[in-house]
């Protein structure tokens, strides 16, 4: 199957910018997916850009695509202490488009 | 507007035992996915719903069957259960599925097999 892969800890202080990265293998995806997970709830969308954009700006949020390296990004400006939770980086691949996960990126902001 | 909705929260069975998972949407999505969120390895597509009346198999399958009950509900089920199906198991639902079409998730089921 396709491959998504992200480091797995990110620690930031309270108002510094977190970068938090993802790599994936599809060239073919049309879509790719920021999602949130808090404790002991479900995945929540966050963000997502499709595969001919470079970057797409929400607010606090910065998602920048390289299609060439297959990498992708999301900064989150002046991260609070309510930004701390796994992010999962996705791409949709295969004819009915199903996504892979990335093995999630866990968010501590440090006050 | 509850979204979608999963049963149990948590569930703890023996090796052997079996048991359905619910999950009900109650957005008119189309299409319907179970995943299973094991750590450090991110969410795996286990089964999945185009539409009303149709399924498919995802990325790990094995031990598992699913019923696409009407519309709203996707069950699964797991007729034997071994340790290794101890996972945190996540229903999700899109419009359809095509790649603009975003995943809203349920809050997950804790599943453990002893």
């Amino acid at each position: 199957g396709e491959d998504v892969e992200q480091s797995l800890f990110l620690s930031v202080r309270e108002g510094d910018s977190s970068v938090i990265n993802c790599t994936y293998t599809d060239s073919s995806s049309t879509y790719l997916y920021w999602y949130k997970q808090e404790p002991g709830a479900g995945l929540q969308l966050l963000t997502y850009i499709f595969s001919n954009m470079d970057m797409k700006q929400d607010q606090r949020l910065t998602v920048l695509l390289n299609k060439k390296d297959k990498h992708l990004s999301l900064r989150i400006a002046d991260t609070q202490t309510g930004d701390s939770a796994i992010y999962f980086c996705a791409e949709s691949w295969g004819s009915a488009r199903q996504l892979t996960f990335g093995s999630g990126t866990q968010l501590t902001v440090l006050p | 507007n509850a979204g979608v909705t999963q049963t149990p929260k948590f569930q703890v069975l023996k090796t052997g035992q079996s048991m359905t998972l619910q999950c009900a949407q109650d957005m008119n999505h189309n299409s319907m996915y179970w995943y299973r969120q094991d750590p450090g390895m991110g969410l795996r597509l286990i089964y999945y719903s185009a539409s009303e009346g149709t399924t498919d198999k995802g990325e790990v399958p094995n031990g598992y069957n699913v019923s696409r009950l009407n519309k709203r509900e996707f069950s699964l089920r797991l007729e034997s259960a071994a340790p290794s199906q101890t996972s945190v198991y996540f229903c999700a639902s899109s419009a359809h599925t095509g790649s603009n079409s975003p995943l809203h998730f349920g809050n997950g089921t804790r599943l453990t097999v002893t």
